[in-house]
């Protein structure tokens, strides 16, 4: 059974600083990575999309790479800005998975402290 | 706008009730998706849909019900059976081939 980590829970850090936030897999026939980014109350907003045959994505300050081999993806948000404090989301679509699920990680929570 | 409509935002339900929540998509995808969250939890599947008349229970679907009989609509009923039906409720849809999801607003349903 496919299982997605995220580490840390949380984590704070001052205005203009880069973030690094990380997403672990324990099985890698995935389909594709998908990272969102969730404000309080609110639904989820989709940030990159990574296919299995790509190893990164980009938009903006944002920048997501992948390792299938090792199990991990990456999400660095370049010169955070306060805007940026919000929960971040990994999740992953199984190759040939039965109605193409998404199995979530439990989120990184972050402050980005003016 | 193109996009995933979840209402009522906020839905209060008394004890042995069941409510409906609903969830409509103009994005003309095939499949639709309901996830709940609970603090400390992540998000887990309670029921998907791949096509019209068809849909799959997920991993947390005892107490739910679900119908697909238009495209565009998949509505999920909490039913008196689910003992603690209190959580942020999700729709997704996603779009066949790169498969990327969307979601809704939620809905946050409160047993009063």
């Amino acid at each position: 059974k496919q299982e997605v980590t995220q580490i840390p829970a949380a984590l704070s850090v001052p205005e203009g600083e880069n973030l690094v936030l990380n997403c672990s897999f324990t099985d890698s026939a995935i389909y594709n990575l998908q990272w969102f980014r969730q404000d309080p109350g609110k639904g989820l907003t989709s940030l990159l999309l990574i296919q299995s045959s790509q190893r990164e994505q980009t938009s903006g300050r944002l920048n997501a790479s992948l390792d299938k081999s090792s199990g991990r993806s990456t999400l660095y948000i370049a010169a955070s800005q306060p805007g940026d404090s919000a929960t971040y989301l990994c999740a992953v679509i199984m190759i040939k998975a039965a109605g193409n699920k998404l199995t979530f990680g439990g989120g990184t929570r972050v402050l980005v402290k003016p | 706008d193109g996009g995933i409509t979840q209402s009522p935002k906020y839905l209060f339900r008394k004890e042995g009730q069941n409510v409906t929540l609903s969830c409509e998509q103009n994005l003309n995808h095939d499949a639709m998706y309901w996830y709940r969250q609970d603090p400390g939890q992540g998000l887990r599947l309670i029921y998907y849909s791949q096509i019209v008349n068809d849909f799959q229970k997920g991993d947390i679907a005892e107490g739910y019900s679900v119908s697909r009989e238009k495209k565009e609509s998949f509505p999920l009923t909490v039913t008196s059976a689910q003992k603690n039906p209190t959580a942020f409720y999700l729709c997704a849809s996603s779009v066949q081939g790169a498969f990327e999801a969307f979601f809704g607003q939620g809905t946050r349903l409160t047993v009063v």
